[in-house]
């Protein structure tokens, strides 16, 4: 079956703790990125990737490194978070980044 | 002024009736269109695409998109309680291809 696989699902963690939200897709396509969505906000990118080791920066970010030294792989990286990281967040891909195939999310609290 | 505005709702119809959901973007040079549907607790999915203007029809789903008043409207004929969801409107930016989403907008179908 054709997905995007995030994990985890759900996430709690204090300040400062350093985490990775893990994203892998099965469908070869060349184009990843990171978005989170806040109430209000929407949908916004945080990075993204054109293809292996060719990464970029979305609109929002500060606090966020991200790898793609696979294909398949685009974790996300929060060296030390800090509360005004809570939420949703999405991973995304597409053979062109026009029309996006979503993770399931991750709902990330920071303490 | 967002790149990509929408109203954000709620817009409530009765089953059967037609939803209209509008959207408007700035950057003149967009070429793509895209709507997404979200529901509650969910990841957004790719419901419609444009890429010029005019209609296009897919099922119950219209897409209409003005270049030159730089607007993209859904219409859902014959709409279900299953329609109930929040819509997401995203844009290409011109020269990057990668997308910019609306905050979407909440539909609700009453029985």
């Amino acid at each position: 079956e054709a997905q995007v696989t995030q994990n985890p699902r759900y996430l709690i963690t204090v300040t400062g703790k350093k985490l990775t939200v893990t994203c892998s897709q099965n469908m070869n396509h060349e184009y990843m990125s990171w978005y989170r969505q806040d109430p209000g906000l929407g949908l916004r990118q945080i990075y993204y990737s054109m293809n292996v080791e060719v990464t970029d920066k979305g609109d929002v970010p500060e606090g966020y490194k991200v790898s793609r030294k696979e294909k398949r792989n685009f974790p996300l990286i929060l060296e030390s978070p800090s509360p005004n990281q809570t939420s949703l967040y999405f991973c995304a891909s597409s053979l062109q980044g026009e029309k996006l195939f979503f993770g399931s999310g991750t709902q990330l609290s920071v303490l | 002024q967002k790149e990509v505005e929408q109203n954000s709702g709620p817009l409530s119809v009765p089953e059967g009736a037609i939803a209209s959901l509008n959207c408007t973007y700035s950057d003149r040079g967009s070429q793509s269109f895209f709507w997404y549907r979200q529901y509650s607790g969910k990841s957004p999915e790719l419901i419609m695409s444009i890429y010029s203007n005019g209609d296009k029809e897919d099922g119950r789903f219209t897409a209409q998109l003005n270049k030159a008043s730089q607007y993209v409207s859904l219409l859902i004929r014959d709409s279900q309680p299953s329609d109930s969801a929040t819509y997401l409107c995203a844009v290409t930016r011109t020269g990057f291809q990668k997308l910019v989403f609306g905050t979407g907008t909440r539909l609700l179908v009453s029985p």
